[in-house]
């Protein structure tokens, strides 16, 4: 199993829906983000969140809200989606006491808004 | 604002020929991370960076780091098909832990 599982893995939906896109890990990590990949965009930063009580705006946030309801279980919400939310959205770890501090990611979440 | 450059963009390379990709990052930061994304899949960490003159290896690739310069490469020696995939540096700001990516170079290494 992964260390870093999103749900759904592919989701469409029509425009003003509210779209839920879940996070879990078990790699024991307090850090937790959330990202959204468009082509030729690389990888852009939506919100993040360093415990359960620490959340933060990433340089993408608007549209988007986040839940931090365990240390292993951050989610995402798209309160009104829209055509240009339409992306694939990448859930992350990584580890406060760790040397490295990098990045472990899940294996995305395709998201098209109709 | 930070910005985080690669190029090239697109890159494609017959087998057995070398080349450098380059990624140049705008504000103060010693924590340079490269990740390979192959088609539909998840990033996976390739190398980390922590320090000016950084150097690091793993079979055909070998990554640097130039804090000075806010510079790093990922040099690719005798490619090979199977390093076909997308490479994207990421910088990490030290105040905050928070990761911003470059725009990614897809390698398409021909036979």
């Amino acid at each position: 199993d992964a260390d870093v599982t999103q749900t759904p893995r592919n989701r469409i939906t029509k425009t003003g829906k509210r779209i839920m896109l879940e996070c879990s890990q078990t790699k024991g990590h307090d850090r937790m983000y959330w990202y959204r990949q468009d082509p030729g965009l690389g990888l852009r930063l939506i919100y993040y969140s360093f415990d359960v009580k620490d959340i933060n705006k990433g340089e993408i946030s608007d549209g988007y809200s986040v839940s931090r309801q365990a240390q292993a279980k951050f989610s995402l919400s798209l309160e009104s989606a829209i055509p240009n939310q339409t992306a694939l959205y990448f859930c992350a770890t990584s580890d406060l006491r760790a040397t490295t501090g990098e990045l472990f990611f899940g294996e995305g979440s395709r998201l098209t808004v109709l | 604002e930070l910005k985080v450059e690669q190029n090239p963009l697109f890159l494609s390379m017959q087998e057995g020929k070398n080349y450098t990709i380059y990624c140049n990052y705008s504000t103060t930061s010693d924590r340079l991370y490269w990740y390979r994304q192959d088609p539909g899949k998840s990033l996976e960490s390739l190398f980390v960076l922590l320090s000016n003159g950084a150097v690091k290896q793993e079979g055909r690739l070998m990554a640097s780091l130039d804090t000075k310069a806010r510079l790093s490469t990922l040099h690719i020696t005798a490619a090979v098909h199977d390093l076909s995939a997308t490479y994207f540096c990421a910088v990490d700001i030290s105040t905050g832990n928070q990761f911003y990516f470059g725009t990614g170079t897809s390698l398409t290494v021909i036979p």
